[in-house]
């Protein structure tokens, strides 16, 4: 099943914005990953944050994680067109399984 | 990063055929693979966990018969849906985990399979 939630479904921003998308979970988890998924294609690994670990950079990417609430959120800055694309958090449960929620559509106009 | 591949891309079967999905993973030794469908506008749904040289382990709710995987070698997992009906119709994704201390951490992602099954 599912464990992850994301929130807006889809989100629709212009070009040179900020995006930010958010991602809870239910159970405790080794690491919370964040993929990007282009319409019809495999998916891209993004950035992985530990669960002790609170805020990683990444280029314009900034991943949060709060363990207490069980959320993360991820924050797309200066948003470009080429940033349109689907975006899923993934936590880790146990040795092996990724776990994916349902994903942010997110639309950049431009 | 590392480069997985899949093939082929895209299959369209005509219902009670069996298809074959190849999933390589190139430029390292993959001893676990992971198999994944999509449906339009979904999430990944986790079908299987299949590890080099055992069997795979499935998850609940996928039928094994129906779904079958090898994991032959260090670098190539396939998956074959056998006698596939329309409702199998979806989009199906590899991805190929690459071993460190605190086990798999990343997992290299396919570009995924359309099947479609008429």
């Amino acid at each position: 099943s599912q464990q992850g939630e994301e929130d807006p479904q889809a989100l629709s921003i212009q070009e040179g914005e900020n995006a930010t998308m958010n991602c809870s979970y239910k159970t405790s988890i080794n690491n919370l990953q964040w993929y990007r998924q282009n319409s019809g294609r495999g998916l891209v690994h993004l950035i992985l944050i530990r669960s002790n670990e609170r805020e990683k950079h990444s280029g314009r990417l900034r991943v949060t994680l709060d363990t207490s609430k069980k959320s993360s959120s991820l924050l797309i800055t200066a948003s470009r067109a080429a940033d349109t694309a689907s975006y899923f958090c993934a936590t880790k449960r146990g040795a092996q399984k990724l776990v994916f929620g349902q994903g942010t559509r997110l639309t950049i106009n431009p | 990063g590392a480069v997985v591949s899949q093939h082929p891309s895209r299959v369209i079967c005509k219902s009670g055929t069996s298809v074959k999905i190849e999933c390589r993973s190139l430029d390292f030794q993959a001893t676990t693979m992971f198999w994944y469908r999509q449906f339009p506008k979904q999430s990944l749904m986790l079908m299987a966990t299949s590890n080099e040289g055992s069997k795979a382990t499935y998850e609940q709710g996928v039928e094994k018969d129906k779904f079958l995987i090898n994991h032959a070698s260090l670098t190539l997992s396939t998956l074959t849906v056998t006698s596939a009906h329309p409702e199998d119709s979806s989009f199906y994704i590899c991805s190929a985990g690459r071993d460190s201390k605190r086990g798999i951490d990343t997992q290299y992602f396919g570009p995924g399979t359309r099947l479609t099954v008429l």
